[in-house]
């Protein structure tokens, strides 16, 4: 069982829409949970990080964590063509607070 | 404005030959990284580095080395380079926040051919 697993898609959401991308992680200690946004041929950028439960609005973005089904998601509303791009969920370890690994990704494409 | 650079950003090798990823970063930040990205891959860490002075293995350590050479440099080295280990490489830092990583903030990646 991969540690961080997501979705590969590609998810394909009509302009406007809420995309949904959703991430499922094997390590019950971890604590800190994060989504980059990596463009074709560009380094990750961070989108949200989120550490408690719940939820964490930051503009268009919102990053749901639910420890005790160890899952962890990004909603992304009124989507844009410049949405399209691969998303990273990236979770640490309970061994190594700074051991962060990465989930294969999820490709976004936002159709006008 | 530099942040974590990488050198080289390309290099071609030929099976068997050694090479040494360089990377540095000016935040002051106590955690370095090494990833490798593959197509539909995601990123897979290589090693890692929490503080200046120690080193540990990630996901996808055989046929690497790194040194932790000061706070500033994580450097990761191919002793013996494999077409399997054709890929881009991703160098990051961060900084804890209490019993959190922060943010990765990575470098502009350096992409390995090796033939």
């Amino acid at each position: 069982q991969k540690e961080v697993e997501q979705n590969s898609g590609p998810l394909s959401v009509p302009e406007g829409a809420i995309a949904s991308l959703n991430c499922t992680y094997s390590d019950r200690g971890s604590q800190s949970f994060f989504w980059y946004r990596q463009y074709s041929g560009k380094s990750p950028e961070l989108i949200m990080f989120i550490y408690s439960n719940g939820d964490k609005e930051d503009g268009r973005f919102t990053a749901q964590l639910n420890k005790a089904s160890q899952y962890v998601s990004l909603l992304i509303r009124d989507s844009q063509p410049s949405d399209s791009a691969t998303y990273l969920c990236a979770v640490n370890g309970r061994s190594s607070a700074s051991k962060i690994i990465f989930g294969s990704g999820t490709r976004l494409s936002i159709r006008p | 404005n530099a942040g974590v650079t990488q050198t080289p950003k390309f290099q071609v090798l030929k099976t068997g030959q050694s090479m040494t990823l360089q990377c540095a970063q000016d935040m002051n930040h106590n955690s370095m990284y090494w990833y490798r990205q593959d197509p539909g891959m995601g990123l897979r860490l290589i090693y890692y580095s929490a503080s200046e002075g120690t080193t540990d293995k990630g996901e996808v350590p055989n046929g690497y080395n790194v040194s932790r050479l000061n706070k500033r440099e994580f450097s990761l080295r191919l002793e013996s380079a494999a077409p399997s280990q054709t890929s881009v490489y991703f160098c990051a830092s961060s900084v804890r926040e209490g019993v959190n990583t922060g943010e990765l903030f990575f470098g502009e990646g350096s992409r390995l051919t090796v033939l």
